[in-house]
This record gives structure tokens, sequence and C-alpha cells, in this order.
């Protein structure tokens, strides 16, 4: 099955700064990425997504790239802001389960943004 | 407000107990999810239902279960609990769209086992 590895487990960067997270995946037919911001005792929230017949994705300070070849995408934050403190985690949809198929989560990202 | 509830949000019981999780999906969804998350852990999928049917099956322990419903709001059942069931369970709900869309959560449901 579908195996998300995702680094680093913990970032800190400096107000200002650019913040970069990175997932690998392992089926090749995955076709969905989406990646979610859970804050301290809250849900994880969909922040930004990708689909595999787009190679990058961008909507104000956040980005996301993908390398279908490489199996594996990233998340940029640029003009990292102290609220942008959180846990993020990349995900990837296995293909067998079509647009209702579950996600596979990486274990996450704890950002810290320092003031 | 996500559109996704879930009850009760907070819940404490005994080692052997059992309890139930309740989540209702937001309107017009027609997938629901769970999912475990311990303490400093990710999100670990639990299992899937589609309109009533189990669709997908993740780590779910044999002392877990779940079923939708026909209104389509879902129950996770957890028996013989034990002190590392202890966690934050979600459930997310997912559009119906053919183009697919990522999932909307619920606020969660934080066992304690004590």
């Amino acid at each position: 099955g579908e195996n998300v590895e995702q680094h680093p487990s913990t970032l800190s960067v400096q107000e200002g700064d650019s913040a970069v997270i990175k997932c690998t995946y392992s089926d090749s037919a995955s076709n969905y990425f989406p990646w979610y911001k859970q804050e301290l005792g809250k849900r994880p929230q969909l922040i930004i997504d990708i689909r595999s017949n787009v190679g990058e994705k961008k909507d104000q300070r956040i980005a996301v790239t993908l390398n279908k070849t490489a199996k594996h995408f990233s998340l940029h934050i640029t003009e990292t802001q102290p609220e942008d403190s959180a846990v993020y985690f990349c995900a990837a949809r296995p293909n067998y389960g079509g647009s209702q198929g579950n996600l596979i989560f990486g274990k996450g990202t704890k950002l810290s943004v320092k003031p | 407000d996500s559109g996704v509830t879930q009850t009760p949000k907070h819940l404490i019981t005994a080692t052997g107990q059992r309890v139930t999780l309740r989540c209702s999906p937001r309107s017009g969804d027609l997938s629901v999810y769970w999912y475990q998350q311990s303490l400093d852990q990710g999100l670990q999928f639990l299992i899937q239902y589609y309109n009533g049917e189990e669709r997908a099956k993740g780590n779910i322990l044999e002392r877990f279960s779940a079923q939708q419903f026909p209104d389509l709001h879902s129950e996770l059942n957890l028996s013989s609990l034990e002190l590392g069931d202890s966690a934050l369970y979600f459930c997310a709900s997912s559009a119906t769209s053919t183009r697919g869309h990522g999932y909307t959560f619920g606020s969660g449901t934080r066992l304690t086992v004590v």
C-alpha cells in the first residue's frame, strides 16, 4: 500500500524567512496530494492541494510542487509569520480508491516561526 | 464550524470499558473516514465508509468497529479499552464530486482511558 514519508519532523525559522517541508510517496498511481495545517488542540484544515496532472500550485504565500518522476512533493511557505506556527501534514491518495479514496498521511512537521 | 460534527468532545473512561464515538458528515457528503491521532503522532487511518458500506480499512484493531447509518452519520465503537487507546479520534467527510477533494475534519473526540 501507499506510504508517505515527511521531513523534517520539526522546523524552526525566523519570521519573514521561508519554510520548506518535503514528502515522498511510494505508490506511483497516487493522484492527489493535499496539505493540512493543525494548530494545537484543533482539527486539521486543508490549506492547499495538488493533483497529479499539475506540477505546481500557488495560493498567496503558500505553494506546492509535485515531481511525479521522483515521487515527491513539497510545501513552500514564504514570508513566514508567527501565526504559521502549527503542525503541517502532507497526504497522498492512492488511485485505487478513486475520488473517494482514503488519504495516507505523513507523520507531520512541527513548524515554529520565531518573531 | 466545518460542517462535520463529532460527539462527544471529551470522554474519560476506565480500562476494559466500551465507548461509542459519533460523527455526522457535512450535508451531502457520502464518505466518512475515521482517524486516530495519538500524542505527537500523525493521523492513522482506521476505516472508511461510503454511503453505508465499508470502503477501506486501515490499521484498525479488532476491538474497534464502525458503521454508517442510512442517514449517513457514523459511529466508531471501541471496546475492551486499554490505556494505549487514549488519543484524539477524528472523523472526516469528503465531497462526492468526481474531481475529488480533500477531507473536511470534525473537531475530534479526545478519549482518555484511565
